[in-house]
């Protein structure tokens, strides 16, 4: 069983706040880091999937940065928009196939 | 595109009593896998599958069965359920095994008791 941790577990932030959370996973025998997003009562979607130490990959105002030597993960989100309320996942997956999943830091932006 | 579809969406059991949940996937993804979802815990992986006749225990796989006889539909089998596998369970696929390096498709949950 491995250990992938993400803080903060929950963030409250305004309309318009930049924001930013940490997934931290073992750094030996890396494959691969996964970013989801989670909205209630839908399914998980993917955002980023990063396999190369330095990656910097965005999507619109999120961005995802990583560091395989140190092992963690960061997901940036700029201007926060009351639609980016979800819970952010981050996924490791070890051996390649199997995945262990952080706990997840739940944002909900305030209008 | 259906993607990845999940049935039955909710269901409860009484302890002892078996089910299957199904899962199909469209996309002819290689890897699928079954995952639990618990308050205060992330997903936990209980099995998965790289390929047609092929599947792996994953972190719970205790009271949990699953075969792969298509490359489309994963099953998990309850033989005898349990109160403590009320969950919510997904069923994920991706296309890409041993290295991790795709992302994955997610069915839609579903909701089982066990009283």
């Amino acid at each position: 069983i491995l250990n992938v941790e993400q803080s903060p577990q929950s963030l409250h932030v305004q309309e318009g706040d930049s924001t930013n959370f940490t997934c931290s996973f073992p750094s030996s025998n890396f494959y691969a880091l996964h970013w989801y997003r989670w909205e209630t009562a839908k399914s998980p979607e993917a955002l980023f999937v990063m396999t190369l130490n330095g990656d910097e990959k965005k999507k619109g105002r999120i961005s995802a940065t990583l560091n395989t030597k140190e092992g963690y993960s960061y997901l940036y989100i700029k201007g926060s928009q009351p639609e980016d309320s979800a819970t952010y996942l981050c996924a490791f997956p070890n051996t390649g196939n199997q995945f262990y999943f952080g706990t997840g830091t739940s944002l909900t932006v305030i209008p | 595109n259906a993607g990845v579809t999940q049935t039955p969406k909710f269901q409860v059991l009484k302890t002892g009593q078996s089910m299957t949940l199904q899962c199909a996937q469209d996309m002819n993804h290689e890897y699928m896998s079954w995952y639990r979802q618990d308050p205060g815990m992330g997903l936990r992986l209980i099995h998965y599958s790289v390929g047609a006749g092929i599947t792996d225990q994953g972190e719970v796989p205790n009271g949990y069965n699953v075969s792969r006889s298509t490359t489309e539909d994963f099953p998990l089998r309850l033989l005898s359920a349990a109160p403590s596998q009320t969950s919510v369970y997904f069923c994920a696929s991706s296309y890409s095994t041993g290295v991790g390096n795709t992302e994955a498709f997610f069915g839609q949950g579903t909701r089982l008791t066990v009283v």
